[in-house]
């Protein structure tokens, strides 16, 4: 059984640009979450995709924007970075949509903006 | 919004010691999870806690789920250098995970 996977690993970028992370969902997991993990916190929600659709968003811009395929892979997109978005990005798969569902968080992505 | 609120941020044990980290939520919970993630790593899932007043035990780590489904807790018996790490608590509001800042633990040998 395969696990969460996240690529690349590390990214700096500049304000005003724009970054891509990738997600690899555990194997037959169809349901993705991305979390914004800033220093000292805990993550925080960023938006849910189940089956290629959106289904739930927390407190971000819409600058932060996400995609999950057909093999239930996701992107999250982020335009205009500012200093802020410097974070520990974290996807977690989970299976359906059920309230109780266990979520297998990803190695996370490391962004910094400079 | 839904806000979980941990305390303590911080602690520091002897190896051998008594730790636990406590969870509050504004509103009622259908369920809470915890999870732990060592420096440099990721959130595992530790525990589910479904029912009002549950206690769960996994070797040196007990987890209880207060009676109102608003507060949880987390004890961990004679503590050893292994269990360094952040410990979260999250509880579900609609799609979302909501997760406490978390308790940091540090234990001295």
């Amino acid at each position: 059984e395969t696990g969460v996977t996240q690529s690349p690993t590390h990214l700096i970028k500049t304000r005003g640009q724009q970054v891509t992370l990738r997600c690899s969902s555990q194997s037959g997991h169809n349901t993705v979450s991305w979390y914004q993990q800033a220093l000292g916190q805990g993550p925080q929600f960023i938006f849910q995709y189940y089956r290629e659709e959106e289904n739930g968003r927390g407190n971000f811009p819409p600058r932060f924007s996400g995609l999950q395929f057909p093999n239930y892979s996701s992107e999250l997109n982020v335009n205009a970075l500012e200093l802020d978005d410097s974070a520990l990005y974290l996807c977690a798969s989970s299976l359906g949509l059920a309230t109780y569902n266990e979520q297998f968080f990803g190695p996370g992505t490391r962004l910094t903006v400079l | 919004g839904q806000q979980v609120m941990q305390i303590p941020q911080y602690q520091h044990v002897q190896e051998g010691e008594d730790f636990t980290t406590y969870c509050n939520s504004s509103t009622t919970l259908s369920n809470i999870q915890w999870y732990k993630q060592r420096p440099g790593g990721h959130p595992v899932f530790l525990i589910q806690l479904v029912k009002s007043g549950e206690v769960k035990k996994q070797k040196r780590l007990t987890f209880q789920f207060g009676e109102a489904k608003k507060n949880s807790s987390l004890h961990i018996t004679a503590t050893q250098t292994t269990d360094v790490g952040t410990y979260f608590c999250a509880g579900k509001a609609g799609t979302a995970l909501i997760f406490g800042k978390g308790t940091t633990l540090s234990v001295s040998s």
